[in-house]
């Protein structure tokens, strides 16, 4: 199995603050074919579906606000959303399509 | 516009067979490429994928649960179903089915699951 560890496991935002979101893969994601890392993240609300954000990294799903920015390679990816707005406020999950997926456990986006 | 919607018999008892459709429409899994994917999330264990299938019929399954599972398909009826035996309650879950093409662009709704005797 590849391990993803997300980091935090929560965060407390204000609206218009720029937050960060850690990914950790226990090992690389980066396809030496093709250069392309295979990991997605998702934002999920409450009762609602996962939503993809960004795969392959750092392309962003048609419809994504830019706010939302997928970053790094090898191991180590990090999701920035710029200026949060309460309709960020939601779970977000890293994914890695290297080998068989698997998810990271999670980031629940909060309202300080 | 892609769609995709999962069916289940909501709860069962343990040791029972888990049989669960999707109906999706917007995309054909006879298409070069074409895979769709089982995903489940459980409050204990988070979002685990457990089986794909593809285009050609290739089937991949998570090795933890692979012995429990089978995957399959209904091209002319656009559905992809998913059993899984001897359920358990740890198995008690939303079933999600996802379009899969290396990142799951479109998800289903989803089907709540409650193993339970």
């Amino acid at each position: 199995d590849i391990v993803m560890t997300q980091s935090p496991s929560s965060l407390a935002v204000s609206a218009g603050e720029t937050v960060t979101i850690n990914c950790k893969s226990s090992q690389s994601l980066l396809s030496s074919g093709n250069q392309k890392n295979y990991l997605a993240w998702y934002q999920q609300k409450p009762g609602q579906s996962p939503k993809l954000l960004i795969y392959l990294a750092s392309t962003r799903e048609s419809g994504v606000p830019d706010r939302f920015i997928g970053s790094g390679s090898g191991t180590d990816f990090t999701l920035t959303i710029s200026s949060v707005q309460a309709e960020d406020l939601a779970d977000y999950y890293c994914q890695q399509h290297y080998s068989y997926p698997t998810f990271g456990a999670g980031t629940k986006l909060e309202l300080k | 516009q892609v769609t995709l919607k999962e069916s289940g018999p909501g709860i069962l008892q343990p040791s029972q067979t888990l049989s669960l459709t999707c109906s999706f429409s917007g995309f054909s899994l006879s298409t070069y490429g074409m895979c769709v994917g089982w995903i489940r999330q459980s409050s204990g264990k988070g979002l685990e994928w457990l089986a794909n299938i593809w285009w050609n019929d290739d089937k991949y399954y998570n090795p933890s649960l692979k012995n429990r599972l089978t995957i399959s398909k209904d091209t002319s009826n656009n559905q992809a179903f998913l059993k899984i035996t001897n359920m358990d309650t740890a198995d008690t879950a939303t079933y999600y089915c996802a379009r899969d093409r290396a990142f799951f662009d479109y998800w289903g709704q989803g089907v709540m699951v409650t193993v339970s005797s």
